[in-house]
């Protein structure tokens, strides 16, 4: 079965200031990544996924994440953050087999 | 671009009433999905379907619920009698067909309040 852990529910950072949000995943097969972004009062956004290839992923919005298989981790990183990245942020993992599992989410708080 | 669509964006029912959600996937996708959102809590996989049929569900959906795909647009999640553990954002995802990369494209939800 395939788990995902987020760790921090909440994440605070200053506007211009590195995010990382971390995501660690449990697979038994080379799983598929992604993380989703919800932002208040609407849907859940791909912002980017990793399928195969490339280990450094680059999404929308300026975010990217790094597949690390010895990590088991998919972390997900933006060099600055912005007053409107302030949104809730899901990591999930699939496989060719199975349907999506996502993490617990983490609420990124993004402070003048 | 398209996008899936779901109606209502928030329903407010008794306990005990049922509550149909409904979907329209993005039009060229085969393959069709409801997640579940209890408040502060993850999403949580309900079912997918495929082919007119349920090809994977999860221990929450269980007899209480049902999907249909009335007509070529259409997919519906239907809860037959609802108790106050059914308040949730429940979402709608759909997939299109060739290679499974697993990526789902979401609706904006509907917000089910059950009282």
């Amino acid at each position: 079965a395939q788990s995902v852990t987020q760790l921090g529910s909440h994440v605070s950072v200053s506007e211009g200031a590195l995010v990382l949000l971390r995501c660690n995943y449990s697979s038994s097969v080379p799983p598929y990544l992604f993380w989703y972004v919800q932002y208040p009062n609407q849907g859940l956004q791909l912002l980017l996924k990793y399928t195969t290839g490339a280990t450094l992923v680059k999404g929308i919005n300026g975010f990217e994440a790094e597949f690390k298989k010895s990590e088991t981790s998919f972390h997900l990183t933006k060099p600055s953050a912005h007053m409107s990245d302030a949104a809730e942020y899901f990591c999930a993992v699939s496989d060719p087999y199975s349907t999506l599992t996502f993490g617990k989410g983490t609420m990124l708080l993004v402070s003048p | 671009e398209p996008e899936v669509t779901q109606t209502p964006s928030h329903q407010v029912t008794q306990m005990g009433q049922e509550v149909i959600l409904r979907c329209v996937p993005i039009s060229n996708h085969l393959y069709f999905y409801w997640y579940r959102q209890i408040l502060g809590q993850k999403v949580e996989f309900l079912v997918s379907f495929y082919n007119n049929e349920i090809s994977e569900k999860s221990e929450i959906f269980d007899d209480q619920f049902s999907v249909e795909r009335p007509d070529g647009s259409n997919f519906t999640l239907k809860i037959r009698s609802t108790k106050l553990e059914d308040s949730a954002m429940y979402f709608c995802a759909s997939r299109g067909t060739g290679t499974n990369t697993g990526e789902l494209f979401f609706g904006e939800g509907s917000r089910l309040t059950v009282l």
